[in-house]
């Protein structure tokens, strides 16, 4: 059964420190979300991309964060400084996303990256 | 701003009874409702979606929709422990994004 890919599973950073998480897919799944979730909280949407392309960064913080998807498959979130307000588990889902419909499609997760800032 | 709220419970149920779990969303113009069950510390896995206003049921759990109360359950029969968790409602809207709630805690007492 295919899956989304997700590393490292864990990671514990200093604060000001840089981390970086990978996440590949579903293959031929054309849309890659990033969501960071608190614990006790739903997952929050940080990136959406379609393809290579950004559809919605709009709750990303820029300044410390960025994304990026350059082949339209795998993608790296980078945050830059870390701070300890960081610390949460970050998903990333995929869908096939057929646009023109008025359905949204599923959308399926990987294990997530446990981020630990002290 | 588009919500979902989820009673955060925890909500506890006796092994081999009905759960049943609720939601309510703010945006009419969601037509795409999912739950999620999310085991502590892992990931969030799909049970069901839900399209059309009505039941739709899955072995042992059913997915309710009323769209003109804003309205989404999931009802969970024969309770098992391993059914002990925290469930996501999600509902989707434009360009294919989710809004989710805070999830509700389910514990299945044997």
């Amino acid at each position: 059964e295919a899956e989304v890919a997700q590393s490292p599973r864990y990671k514990i950073t200093e604060k000001s420190q840089a981390v970086a998480f990978w996440c590949d897919p579903i293959s031929g799944h054309a849309t890659l979300y990033w969501y960071r979730q608190i614990l006790g909280q739903g997952p929050e949407l940080l990136v959406q991309f379609q393809d290579e392309s950004v559809v919605d960064d709009s709750q990303l913080p820029k300044d410390r964060f960025s994304a990026e998807r350059l082949k339209g498959v795998d993608s790296t979130l980078k945050i830059q400084p870390a701070e300890l307000g960081d610390s949460a588990m970050y998903l990333c889902a995929s869908s096939l996303a057929s646009f023109g419909g008025i359905k949204t499609d599923t959308q399926y997760f990987g294990p997530g990256t446990r981020l630990t800032v002290l | 701003q588009k919500e979902v709220e989820q009673n955060s419970g925890p909500l506890s149920v006796p092994e081999g009874a009905i759960a049943s779990l609720n939601c309510t969303y703010s945006d009419r113009g969601s037509q795409s409702f999912f739950w999620y069950r999310q085991y502590s510390g892992k990931s969030p896995e799909l049970i069901m979606s839900i399209y059309s206003n009505g039941d739709k049921e899955d072995g042992r759990f059913t997915a309710q929709l009323n769209k003109a109360s804003q309205y989404v359950s999931l009802l969970i029969r024969d309770s098992q422990p391993s059914d002990s968790a925290t469930y996501l409602c999600a509902a989707g809207w434009g360009a294919q994004k989710l809004v989710f709630g805070q999830g509700t805690r389910l514990t299945i007492n044997p």
